[in-house]
């Protein structure tokens, strides 16, 4: 009973490091997306993803890239990290985003950017 | 784009009724959601309208009016642990699903 599983759940990162988050739903869900939430405010969409081979940005996108190589993965690359990236980030995943369906999350990666 | 709005913070009565209220603009709507998110955890599922109307489920309702851009998540019989942040969510046509802030509900004894 998998779901939607990131890794790390923490990370400390130094100013300039690169690295990836990783996600991965067992549902067959198309659509997948990332977000981050910073204290006290909501979630914000970075990128997404209809299908495999499809990707989009979302609100917030700069300083991450995103693929979908297949159905069940989609990692997030932070490329050069910054302080502003110190969040929690989420990975959700769902079914036809056209159907009544909810978004089920995963549990969170905890990242600090010294 | 999106824009969604919701009170930042709401205190209420163990056992009393609160009122969530979510206002939003957008184009090309497709649905609008509320999540449940305890401290330090992922978000869990609450409601979803895409009509206009009340859905009711157990102590939460959650209503819509597509034409004011409006809807509130109506919560019973409040329990300590109902002490939560309330997202709203709206989703368009493209597959994209905007968060507010959420709202924080602090239910005291």
């Amino acid at each position: 009973n998998a779901g939607v599983t990131q890794t790390p759940k923490f990370q400390v990162l130094k100013t300039g490091q690169s690295m990836t988050l990783q996600c991965a739903q067992d549902m067959n869900h198309e659509y997948m997306s990332w977000y981050r939430q910073d204290p006290g405010m909501g979630l914000r969409l970075i990128h997404y993803s209809v299908g495999a081979g499809i990707t989009d940005q979302g609100e917030v996108p700069n300083g991450y890239n995103v693929s979908r190589s297949t159905t069940e993965d989609f990692p997030l690359r932070l490329l050069s990290a910054a302080p502003s990236q110190t969040s929690v980030y989420f990975c959700a995943s769902s079914t036809d985003p056209w159907a009544g369906n909810t978004i089920y999350f995963g549990e969170g990666s905890w990242l600090t950017v010294v | 784009g999106q824009n969604i709005d919701q009170p930042t913070e709401m205190t209420a009565t163990e056992g009393a009724i609160v009122q969530i209220n979510c206002t939003y603009q957008t184009s090309g709507f497709n649905g609008l959601f509320w999540y449940q998110q305890h401290a330090g955890e992922a978000p869990t599922f609450l409601s979803y309208n895409v009509l206009d109307g009340l859905e009711e489920k157990g102590r939460f309702s959650s209503f819509l009016s597509r034409s004011k851009g409006y809807s509130y998540l109506l919560l019973k019989e409040l329990q300590m642990k109902d002490s939560a942040s309330y997202l709203c969510a709206v989703r368009t046509n493209a597959g994209k699903s905007t968060f507010g802030d959420g709202t924080t509900l602090t239910v005291k004894p």
